[in-house]
């Protein structure tokens, strides 16, 4: 049972415009969202969080939108770059959990 | 700095051998989790470590055990290795043992193969 999806494995975009990921979840108790970004042979890297207190956390050329009501999750990267060329995940925890529950990933291809 | 480092990088088994993993988090964070992540998934938790305790456990059979040493560096035990083991071994640090405001630091991960 999945309880975080990310419904696209995939997803091109001209360098230069904007990069729209989404994520879908089922668990409402979850409290704190995360982007990670996974290039090949390497360990994820968190990019930004979100707590569920707030709609809207920027950081940068990436922007992460929540919207607790249709419980979807959105990661925006504008300007998109080559570089962030790799595989997104979206993870969640529940208050007071030690793990992360994560989706299967959005791999993003950025086209120069 | 050095960033989380795992050991080895690459190892092959056969069913039934038992395996360990090795992990360093980054000088001066407390807290070790270990994730599996199998070919075209996300990770999925099997062990959280914090001040050489264990602090949270995921849907891992009790052929997966773990340890934290005084120096922070974890340990992951897999015994009675199944096909399925197969996977990606993640090990990620933090400073402290919780996961809000300071995220996890993954290291590149044990590809274990079972043959």
């Amino acid at each position: 049972d999945q309880q975080v999806k990310q419904n696209s494995p995939s997803l091109s975009v001209q360098e230069g415009r904007i990069s729209i990921l989404n994520c879908d979840y089922t668990n409402s108790m979850f409290d704190y969202f995360l982007w990670y970004k996974k290039y090949p042979a390497e360990g994820p890297t968190f990019l930004i969080s979100i707590s569920s207190i707030k709609d809207k956390n920027e950081d940068g050329r990436f922007t992460v939108f929540l919207n607790k009501s249709a419980k979807h999750l959105s990661l925006h990267i504008v300007p998109s770059q080559p570089g962030d060329s790799a595989v997104y995940f979206c993870a969640a925890t529940l208050p007071g959990s030690r793990k992360l529950i994560w989706g299967l990933g959005t791999s993003l291809a950025v086209n120069p | 700095d050095a960033g989380v480092t795992q050991s080895p990088t690459h190892l092959i088994k056969t069913r039934g051998q038992q395996v360990t993993l090795r992990c360093s988090p980054i000088s001066g964070h407390k807290s070790v989790s270990w994730y599996q992540q199998v070919l075209g998934q996300g990770p999925q938790f099997i062990f959280q470590y914090y001040e050489k305790e264990e602090r949270g456990r995921g849907n891992f059979p009790d052929r997966f055990s773990a340890r934290q040493f005084p120096n922070y560096s974890s340990e992951l035990n897999v015994n009675a290795l199944l096909l399925g083991d197969s996977a990606l071994y993640l090990c990620a640090s933090s400073p402290g043992g919780g996961l809000r405001n300071q995220p996890q630091h993954f290291g590149d991960g044990t590809r274990l193969s079972i043959l």
